[in-house]
């Protein structure tokens, strides 16, 4: 089965400055997604950003990047720039991206990472 | 921009009791999921749903809850007996038919068991 663990229950970061979260992930496939999802305060998942894991080029939006190392399994996603409304838990999921593969359409989830944002 | 709908936001229930918890995906999504969120901890996967029927389900998914899609635009969950343990934030999730571009969450009913 696969897991995905986030090593920072919390972190913080002054704003306008740059943070970077972590996430692993453990898999024996090869095709899926991996996806950072943001949860403030109201406790609604929010999709920041997503990553196809055949493609070797690192997604960006906007602020938000990711470093996506495959072989060490490695997609920790880094906030640039950072805003107050920034503050959240951040969630890395991973998905299959095979059909009826064990966890196909499930998402699974790691435990989350607190960020907080200093003015 | 096309919403996932959650109702109630916040239901409060008596041990025992049957809880019906209501969502109504985006409307051209053909896949249906729910999760649930224990205060603090991470988001757990209960079930998914295609074609009118469960696709998978968790361990958690035990014959206490169910699932159902009684028209064209609901996804119902029902706890039948509700258990203190069955306090949680639960979100239900809909995607396209890849969900390659992940899944479009509702905000949630917070379900509280006294």
């Amino acid at each position: 089965a696969q897991t995905v663990t986030q090593s920072q229950p919390e972190m913080s970061v002054q704003e306008a400055e740059t943070v970077t979260l972590s996430c692993t992930y453990d898999t024996s496939e090869s095709d899926y997604y991996l996806f950072w999802y943001k949860q403030p305060p109201s406790r609604q998942m929010i999709l920041v950003i997503r990553q196809e894991a055949y493609k070797q080029q690192n997604a960006t939006e906007n602020r938000f990047s990711v470093n996506f190392q495959k072989a060490a399994k490695s997609f920790s996603l880094k906030i640039s720039d950072s805003q107050l409304g920034d503050a959240a838990m951040y969630f890395c999921a991973y998905r299959s991206a095979k059909a009826g593969g064990t966890s196909y359409g499930k998402l699974t989830f790691g435990q989350g990472t607190i960020l907080t944002v200093h003015p | 921009e096309p919403e996932v709908t959650q109702t109630p936001s916040h239901q409060v229930t008596q041990m025992g009791q049957e809880v019906i918890l209501r969502c109504v995906p985006i409307s051209n999504h053909l896949y249906f999921y729910w999760y649930r969120q224990i205060l603090g901890q991470k988001v757990e996967f209960l079930v998914s749903f295609y074609n009118n029927e469960i696709s998978e389900k968790s361990e958690i998914f035990d014959d206490q809850f169910s699932v159902e899609r009684p028209d064209g635009s609901n996804f119902t969950l029902k706890i039948r007996s509700t258990k203190l343990e069955d306090s949680a934030m639960y979100f239900c999730a809909s995607s396209s038919i890849s969900g390659s571009y992940g899944y479009t969450f509702g905000s949630g009913t917070r379900l509280t068991v006294v």
